[in-house]
Formats: structure tokens, C-alpha cells, sequence
């Protein structure tokens, strides 16, 4: 089936430390996208990439890092500068341009204590 | 820079009944695309509207994009239990597609 893998789905941290989360997609699309969602407050776009090896900072980047090696997938660090990092993730793609839609993800739940 | 802001944010409907969410952009919008999340699931893509005026249907649903390609509205008519969720409206002036989204309106539904 295509769609796009994240793991884990819950995911508990301690504070201060640094935490990937996984994002692996085989629908061949060009396009990725990192979200935060908080309740109440929508989607916020964290980090995007449009190719491999290159990605662009999106609303809320600070505290957040990726990586885009491979087509299928972009891996999202949450690091220990992230200073509210718990949250719902959720990691979509798209073709480009995105006329079909997003496809999302069914996201990692992190919780930090 | 672009913002996409959605009224109301919270709705609340009997069974039976019509509603009606809007989305409002501060710039003019390429296309709009409307999502749709169950409580506990993750967004799924609804439809794409693209041309000034256009009016698209699924079922009890009917989107609609306005003249000047600022605003757009979902309506539901006849609401199920199965409508519950939180619809967001997502647009884009990029010529690739990155969506800016809308902060969504939950809609909760009583029997």
C-alpha cells in the first residue's frame, strides 16, 4: 500500500533531551512537510523540503531540526532548545504542485517530562 | 505575510441541521484546499477549488471559492454524527503549492 509511515506513534522524553522522529513515505512524492498541532491552534508549519538535500524553515523552526538524504524520507529532530516541546506531529507530502492534496501521516505524539 | 483565518472555531450542531464555516485570506489565494481530522486521527484531503466562483459538491457537502479568490466556505447540510471532526481550509499563492492553513473550526454534533 502507499502512504507514509511515522513512528513511533507515542513517544515519551525527558527534558533536555534530544529526540528523532521518524517520517518514510513510498508514494514518490517530491515534496515533505513537518507540522506541530496544539490544541486549538491548527497546524504550524515547522520544516519543509520541496528536493533531496534541501529543505527550507518554516513558521516555527527554532528548536527543530531535518535532514533530507533520501526521497522517502525526512527525519525530524526535536532538540533540547525546543522549550514546549509537547505536542502532536505530523509529517505530510505532496507532488509539486501540490493539486492533489496533501497527504498526511497519522502522526507521533510526543510527550516531554 | 499570507495568513488564512477561519470562522467560527467552534461549532456546535443538532443533528438535522445545516452549518456553514468560512475561511478568509489576507492575499489573494492560487487555489484552496479543505481537510477534514476526526478527533484523534490525522488530516485528510477533501477537495481543491482553483477557479474564481467555483462551486463543488460531495454529497451533503458544497464548497465554494469566492469571486476574488480571498474566501471560501464549506456547508453541510443535513449534519450526521459522522460529520464530527475539525475542517480546515488550507491556501497557497506559491507556484509550487506550500499550504498556509487555517486554525480550523471543530464541529461537534448532539443526537
Amino acid at each position: 500500500d502507499g502512504g507514509i509511515t511515522q513512528s513511533p506513534k507515542y513517544l515519551f522524553r525527558k527534558e533536555g533531551q534530544n529526540v528523532t522522529l521518524s517520517c518514510e513515505q513510498n508514494l514518490n512524492h517530491d515534496a515533505m512537510y513537518w507540522y506541530r498541532q496544539d490544541p486549538g491552534q491548527g497546524l504550524r508549519l515547522i520544516y519543509y523540503s520541496q528536493i533531496v538535500n534541501d529543505f527550507q524553515k518554516g513558521d516555527i523552526a527554532e528548536g527543530y531540526s531535518v535532514s533530507r538524504e533520501k526521497k522517502e524520507s525526512f527525519p525530524l529532530t526535536v532538540t533540547s532548545a525546543q522549550k514546549n516541546p509537547t505536542a502532536f506531529y505530523l509529517c505530510a507530502t505532496s507532488s509539486v504542485p501540490s493539486n492533489y492534496g496533501y497527504t498526511f501521516g497519522s502522526g507521533t505524539r510526543l510527550t516531554v517530562v | 505575510g499570507q495568513q488564512v483565518m477561519q470562522i467560527p472555531q467552534y461549532q456546535h450542531v443538532q443533528e438535522g441541521e445545516d452549518f456553514t464555516t468560512y475561511c478568509n485570506s489576507s492575499t489573494t489565494l492560487s487555489n484552496i484546499q479543505w481537510y477534514k481530522q476526526r478527533p484523534g486521527g490525522h488530516p485528510v484531503f477533501l477537495i481543491q477549488l482553483v477557479k474564481s466562483g467555483e462551486v463543488k459538491k460531495q454529497k451533503r457537502l458544497t464548497f465554494q471559492f469566492g469571486e476574488a479568490k480571498k474566501n471560501s466556505s464549506l456547508h453541510i447540510t443535513a449534519t450526521q454524527t459522522t460529520d464530527v471532526g475539525t475542517y480546515f481550509c488550507a491556501g497557497t499563492t506559491d507556484s509550487w503549492g506550500k499550504l498556509q492553513f487555517g486554525a480550523g473550526t471543530q464541529v461537534v454534533v448532539t443526537p
